[in-house]
């Protein structure tokens, strides 16, 4: 069954400290995986996306992400958490070649200590 | 560029009644998807409309249907309401090349609520 599982629902971080948010797919196909960021009444913003090469891919407001293959894996991180920060994001897996149906996880709220 | 956009932003229907929410995807998209986000979930697929014709659907019962105009532009139907349709609505646009879909890109979404 093709699935995505973020583990965490919730998270709460001071201003400054180090994020990773954990995402875990299952998935028939070779999988094309994405971060999304929402904020409160908002629609998704992309953050980064990942097909095929480097394995640690980087995106706006200074995310990463690094795929693993072995580990069925695509973890984000940032270094430096901003109040801003501050929304739910969404792993979603989709097929590269058929279209773009996206599977999205539940999502993990982050939520931002001053 | 005005990017995704829909309407109406928020909505209040009673049980059994219709409605018609409205997209006009991000300029040179062709391809026009539509998700389902209930409270505390992830997005979840309805279906995707590409040359005026559904080319995707997920698990979602007929109640829910589509069209998709000539200029791209999208509608999504939902007859019958049930309670459980209440949800953020969101619609996002793509444009398909050689068979690939790339990244898409989502409107802020409809707020439907059904008493």
């Amino acid at each position: 069954a093709q699935s995505v599982t973020q583990p965490d629902i919730h998270i709460t971080v001071s201003e400054g400290a180090s994020l990773e948010l954990r995402c875990n797919y299952s998935y028939g196909a070779t999988p094309y995986l994405f971060w999304y960021v929402q904020s409160p009444g908002q629609g998704l913003q992309l953050l980064l996306k990942y097909f095929s090469g480097d394995t640690l891919v980087q995106g706006i407001k200074g995310f990463e992400a690094e795929f693993k293959r072995s580990q069925s894996s695509f973890n984000l991180r940032k270094p430096s958490v901003h109040w801003s920060d501050a929304a739910e994001y969404f792993c979603a897996v989709g097929p590269y070649n058929q279209g773009g149906k996206l599977i999205f996880g539940q999502g993990t709220e982050l939520s931002v200590k001053p | 560029d005005a990017g995704v956009t829909q309407s109406p932003t928020h909505l209040i229907k009673t049980r059994g009644q219709q409605v018609t929410l409205r997209c006009s995807p991000k300029s040179g998209h062709d391809t026009v998807s539509w998700y389902q986000q209930a409270l505390g979930q992830g997005p979840q697929f309805i279906f995707q409309y590409y040359e005026e014709e559904e080319r995707q659907r997920g698990n979602f019962p007929d109640r829910f249907s589509g069209h998709q105009f000539p200029n791209y532009s999208s509608e999504l139907n939902v007859n019958a309401l049930l309670l459980g349709d209440s949800a953020l609505y969101l619609c996002a646009s793509s444009l398909i090349t050689s068979g690939r879909t790339d990244e898409q890109f989502f409107g802020p979404g409809t707020r439907l609520t059904v008493l």
